[in-house]
């Protein structure tokens, strides 16, 4: 069985600071990881993923993150903040003879000041 | 590349009538479509997993005549939510798979439902 445990529903965070966004999973097999950040009343856009080659993923927007199997992490971090980041952010993984199944974490909310 | 459509983007109905949402991969084939259910301010639910001349697999608790399914096509595939109702009122989104085995859902936008 696969989940997603994203720790904090809101992160607030100012103009040009670290943003660092948790997501642990559990899973039985190798998992495929995914973050994906949704604006207020759109779809999802894909900002990364991991598919068992490198474990430090770059993506979309200066945004990367890092597969760490002993801590079954996948957190998602920006060095620098931007405005138009602000948005939701959800984690999500699949794999396994499940293949076609997402499971998605709870979100998180990235608000940034200026 | 990999765009995925929805239409509408909004209706807004009367209690009792359906209501049709179509997607749509619009450069490329998807012979794998999934459609979720997301409420306000809450992480997206998967209502169902459409695969093109098949039946539609749900998930459970998803009521099969409720939510009804039709992948006609390799770049289609549509919800019809039946005999609507306003709890059925929500964002509704659907997503697609580029390859058979491909590992990444390509979503829509959305359309969001409002049932009166």
């Amino acid at each position: 069985a696969q989940s997603v445990t994203q720790l904090g529903s809101h992160v607030s965070v100012s103009e040009g600071a670290l943003v660092l966004l948790r997501c642990n999973y559990s899973s039985s097999v190798p998992p495929y990881l995914f973050w994906y950040v949704q604006y207020p009343n759109q779809g999802l856009q894909l900002l990364l993923k991991y598919t068992s080659a490198a474990t430090l993923v770059k993506g979309i927007n200066g945004f990367e993150a890092e597969f760490k199997k002993s801590e079954t992490s996948f957190h998602l971090t920006k060095p620098s903040a931007h405005m138009s980041d602000a948005a939701e952010y959800f984690c999500a993984v699949s794999g396994g003879y499940n293949f076609n199944k997402f499971y998605f974490g709870s979100g998180t909310k990235l608000n940034v000041k200026p | 590349g990999a765009v995925v459509s929805q239409h509408p983007s909004r209706v807004i109905c009367k209690s009792g009538t359906s209501v049709k949402i179509e997607c749509r991969s619009l450069d490329f084939q998807a012979t794998t479509m999934f459609w979720y259910r997301q409420f306000p301010k809450q992480s997206l639910m998967l209502m169902a997993t459409s695969n093109e001349g098949s039946k539609a697999t749900y998930e459970q608790g998803v009521e099969k005549d409720k939510f009804l399914i039709n992948h006609a096509s390799l770049t289609l595939s549509t919800l019809t939510v039946t005999s609507a109702h306003p709890e059925d009122s929500s964002f509704y989104i659907c997503s697609a798979r580029v390859q058979p085995h491909g590992e990444t859902q390509y979503f829509g936008p959305g359309t969001r439902l409002l049932v009166l």
